[in-house]
């Protein structure tokens, strides 16, 4: 069985300081791992993916996320908030089984942007 | 513009009566997939379908029904037989596999049952 625990519920951070949103995974085969953003009363977009490539993987928006096995960690990071930043996150773990059932969802971190 | 279209965006539903929620996706994608959200929690799956004329259930299937004879359209049914229904649905669609493929979202219905 797989499982994802994203480690805030919410987040908190000023404007043009540095963004963390955490994410530990749990998987018994190679996992892909996604973040999705989800603004209110929106559907999600995708901000980044790993699928077994670069462990460093840059997306849109500014982010980025490494995946670091030793750790099962894939932690979202950006260097400066901006307003618009703020939204549901949500960290998106899928095994290699295959199938739509194979993807499990974290509960989300809502990010609070301060101005 | 392509991308994923979903219908109406606020629905209200008395109890006992069966409802459905449009799903359509110019996007040539094969898969399609229907989620619930509930607040504080991730999208849970209610069932997918990875070509046209079949699907599988997925985590939360009771109380729901689809349906599959479009590529472009995977249009969801919530029954009277589902206890709590509402909550916010968010239909999406991919390439092809799931596991690996992006998904792509569309804006979602609110179902309120009154």
């Amino acid at each position: 069985a797989q499982s994802v625990t994203q480690l805030d519920s919410h987040v908190s951070v000023s404007e043009g300081t540095p963004v963390l949103l955490r994410c530990n995974y749990s998987s018994s085969y190679s996992p892909s791992l996604f973040w999705y953003v989800q603004h209110p009363n929106k559907g999600l977009q995708l901000l980044l993916k790993y699928t077994s490539a670069a462990t460093l993987v840059k997306g849109i928006n500014g982010f980025e996320a490494e995946f670091k096995k030793s750790e099962t960690s894939f932690h979202l990071t950006k260097p400066s908030a901006h307003m618009s930043d703020a939204a549901e996150y949500f960290c998106v773990v899928s095994d290699s089984r295959g199938g739509a059932d194979g993807l499990t969802f974290g509960k989300g971190t809502h990010l609070i942007i301060q101005p | 513009d392509g991308g994923i279209t979903q219908s109406p965006k606020y629905l209200f539903r008395k109890e006992g009566q069966n409802v459905t929620l449009s799903c359509e996706q110019n996007l040539n994608h094969d898969a399609m997939y229907w989620y619930r959200q509930d607040p504080g929690q991730g999208l849970r799956l209610i069932y997918y379908s990875q070509i046209v004329n079949d699907f599988q259930k997925g985590d939360i299937a009771e109380g729901y029904s689809v349906s599959r004879e479009k590529k472009e359209s995977f249009p969801l049914t919530v029954t009277s037989a589902q206890k709590n229904p509402t909550a916010f649905y968010l239909c999406a669609s991919s390439i092809g596999e799931p596991s690996t493929d992006t998904q792509y979202f569309g804006p979602g219905t609110r179902l309120t049952v009154l």
